[in-house]
């Protein structure tokens, strides 16, 4: 059980496009998600938090005009990286948790690379 | 300020040998405490958990981490290494209001 699934795996976008992130939870329902970022050789940076119906709340230093993320439903958030660089080039992890204070069950995680 | 330390970036030992690495956290209570393994290009992979209770915790993998309070340190251990656990090591800490730190990671070598 507790399984969380991203996609696409693998993505490469061209210099200002816009590419999409999908985060689900298979078997059970999310109230929160998280989404991070970890750049090469490096650790985890949580870049946002969603509740499932609301805004997602921004770490400081993310720009939440250009990561979008929705949480509409109860199994599903998506991350938009819009006008996408070559500097938004990671690995985007997601995680979810049946509600706030549980245990959070990450995704294998999404490589993009802006061309 | 909440923060968690993995003091070695790298370590390398040799097959069959024992293994110790190092996580410290600051936070002014109890944290629930993580240990988690990543190989190159996947994601994360629980190995163990400390939430309350008894102090030595048994993971997956043949992995142990024990917790001591006094020394605000979650070290993960296991007694013989095999070559498959060379990867990326995170610890982690959760504090209260579901805020996720992670460590800086330590990377594991294992020489044949």
């Amino acid at each position: 059980g507790a399984v969380v699934s991203q996609h696409p795996s693998r993505v490469i976008c061209k210099s200002g496009t816009s590419v999409k992130i999908e985060c689900r939870s298979l078997d059970f329902q999310a109230t929160t998600m998280f989404w991070y970022r970890q750049f090469p050789k490096q650790s985890l940076m949580l870049m946002a938090t969603s509740n499932e119906g609301s805004k997602a709340t921004y770490e400081q230093g993310v720009e939440k005009d250009k990561f979008l993320i929705n949480h509409a439903s109860l199994t599903l958030s998506t991350l938009t990286v819009t006008s996408a660089h070559p500097e938004d080039s990671s690995f985007y992890i997601c995680s979810a948790a049946p509600w706030a204070g549980y245990e959070q069950y990450f995704g294998p995680g999404t490589r993009l690379t802006v061309t | 300020a909440q923060s968690v330390t993995q003091p070695d970036i790298h370590i390398t030992v040799s097959e069959g040998a024992s293994l110790e690495l190092r996580c410290n956290y600051s936070y002014g209570a109890t944290p629930y405490l993580f240990w988690y393994v990543q190989s190159p290009g996947q994601g994360l992979q629980l190995l163990l958990k400390y939430f309350s209770g008894d102090t030595l915790v048994q993971g997956i993998k043949g992995f142990e981490a024990e917790f001591k309070r006094s020394q605000s340190s979650f070290n993960l251990r296991k007694p013989s290494v095999h070559w498959s656990d060379a990867a990326e090591y995170f610890c982690a800490v959760r504090y209260n209001n579901n805020d996720m730190r992670f460590g800086a990671g330590t990377r594991l070598t294992v020489k044949p």
